[in-house]
């Protein structure tokens, strides 16, 4: 069966420090990827999504980044957190041809 | 712009309740509609909806899809404890060479008191 995992699992940084994020699935090839995040425990918020590897696309202007240097393998970045960065980020992996999104534990970022 | 909104935002009944989540959207190339639980962390998904007027059901909980009102509820009946949670609406869209992203609703929060 398919699992997706996420970690850190929390997360307390200073402004203008950098940040990774990993998420990885396993029990599927191919999977579409997406990071997502929630602010306030409300509605999801789409950062970015991935069809293969190396394949980025960002829904958002911002200062985050993604890359997938592996199949399974879904990294979140910044160079340099703002405060607005706080947030629970999620991510979510899709098998082509179902609509069905599954999604990890998350990783709660604090920005002080 | 594409657009879900959920009513209401938030709600407490008592357990033994029975409840009516809405959602409604406002979307161009509609392909489904999902509703997810979420408590402490990762949203867990319940039911997708593709065609008009065929509910889903699972134990006490029951979804249903118009497609004419461009809108979905989520029932909930004998609602205990265990259902309190915030229920995600989100609608996937059928264009051409995507990622059949999601676009969510807000979110509605449900409280279930003893």
């Amino acid at each position: 069966s398919q699992t997706i995992h996420q970690w850190p699992a929390t997360l307390v940084q200073p402004v203008g420090s950098p940040l990774s994020l990993e998420c990885t699935v396993e029990g599927t090839s191919n999977p579409n990827l997406y990071w997502y995040r929630q602010a306030a425990g409300r509605g999801l918020q789409l950062l970015f999504y991935s069809v293969g590897i190396g394949q980025i696309s960002s829904e958002v202007p911002q200062n985050l980044s993604a890359s997938r240097p592996q199949d399974r393998q879904f990294i979140l970045s910044s160079k340099k957190l703002l405060l607005s960065d706080s947030g629970f980020y999620l991510c979510a992996w899709r098998a082509g041809g179902l609509n069905t999104q599954y999604f990890g534990p998350g990783t709660r970022l604090t920005v002080l | 712009e594409d657009k879900v909104v959920q009513s209401p935002l938030s709600l407490v009944v008592h357990e033994g309740d029975t409840v009516t989540l809405n959602c409604s959207y406002e979307v161009t190339n509609f392909r489904s509609l999902l509703w997810y639980k979420q408590e402490k962390k990762a949203p867990t998904f319940l039911f997708m909806l593709t065609s008009s007027g065929i509910e889903k059901k699972s134990g006490r909980l029951s979804s249903i899809l118009d497609k004419k009102e461009l809108s979905s509820i989520l029932n909930i009946t004998a609602t205990q404890t265990g259902d309190s949670a915030i229920y995600l609406c989100a609608v996937s869209l059928d264009h051409s060479g995507s990622a059949r992203q999601l676009t969510f609703g807000s979110g509605t929060q449900l409280t279930v008191l003893p």
